[in-house]
């Protein structure tokens, strides 16, 4: 149990276009769904948290108007990384947290998307 | 502050054992978790600890916490190749609420 999927796994798209990428709960219902950012050869950095049907709490010097987060259900989370450039080229990751879960703090992870922005 | 150190590269060989150490800084936190990402993937979770513990052992892995250091370790016992990744610590403090993650460390697995 606890599977969290990622759609696409990875996109090329070119400069200036948007770029959605979901991110689904697929056996359970989610309390909140976290979206990271990971560079090459580096650690996760979280970019927001949400929650379902509420606005999505972005951390410090994360653009809310780049990078779009719609969590529309329990199991279902999505980021739209808005009129993209190179430098958002990077490995998208979300995660979740399990309703019901004994330790509600713990964070199950999808495969992550990487997105190439030409 | 909030940063979570871990040393970057660990060889082993086939059969020995891995101890992959990570050092924080907040004492706060509440839970410490040993993740595992495989290239290009995501993150797989294979243990946490609660930080009133010291110990905590599933399988193969050993999680030990010295509180009063702010330093946490995993041991693998009897490292295979398929154990090869990069292994992140990561800190819950319930103040802000979030996982704060170690730096990585990279564990090459050597015949």
């Amino acid at each position: 149990g606890a599977v969290v999927s990622q759609h696409p796994s990875w996109v090329i798209c070119k400069s200036g276009t948007s770029v959605k990428i979901e991110c689904r709960s697929l056996d359970f219902q989610a309390t909140t769904m976290f979206w990271y950012r990971q560079f090459p050869k580096q650690s996760l950095m979280l970019m927001a948290t949400s929650n379902e049907g509420s606005k999505a709490t972005y951390e410090q010097g994360v653009e809310k108007d780049k990078f779009l987060i719609n969590h529309a259900s329990l199991t279902l989370s999505t980021l739209t990384v808005t009129s993209a450039h190179p430098e958002d080229s990077s490995f998208y990751i979300c995660s979740a947290n399990r309703i019901g879960a004994a330790f509600q703090e713990t964070q199950y992870f999808g495969p992550g998307t990487r997105l190439l922005v030409l | 502050g909030e940063d979570v150190e871990q040393s970057l590269f660990l060889s082993v060989r086939e059969g020995d054992s891995s101890v992959i150490n990570c050092t924080y800084t907040d004492s706060s936190s509440t839970y410490l978790y040993w993740y595992k990402q495989e290239p290009g993937a995501g993150l797989q979770l294979l243990t946490y600890i609660f930080s009133n513990m010291d110990m905590k052992q599933d399988q193969r892995l050993t999680v030990l916490l010295n509180k009063k250091d702010k330093h946490l370790s995993l041991r693998i016992a009897d490292t295979q190749t398929g154990d090869s990744a990069i292994y992140f610590c990561a800190e819950f403090t319930g103040t802000a609420s979030k996982l704060t993650f170690g730096t990585g460390t990279r564990l090459q697995v050597t015949l």
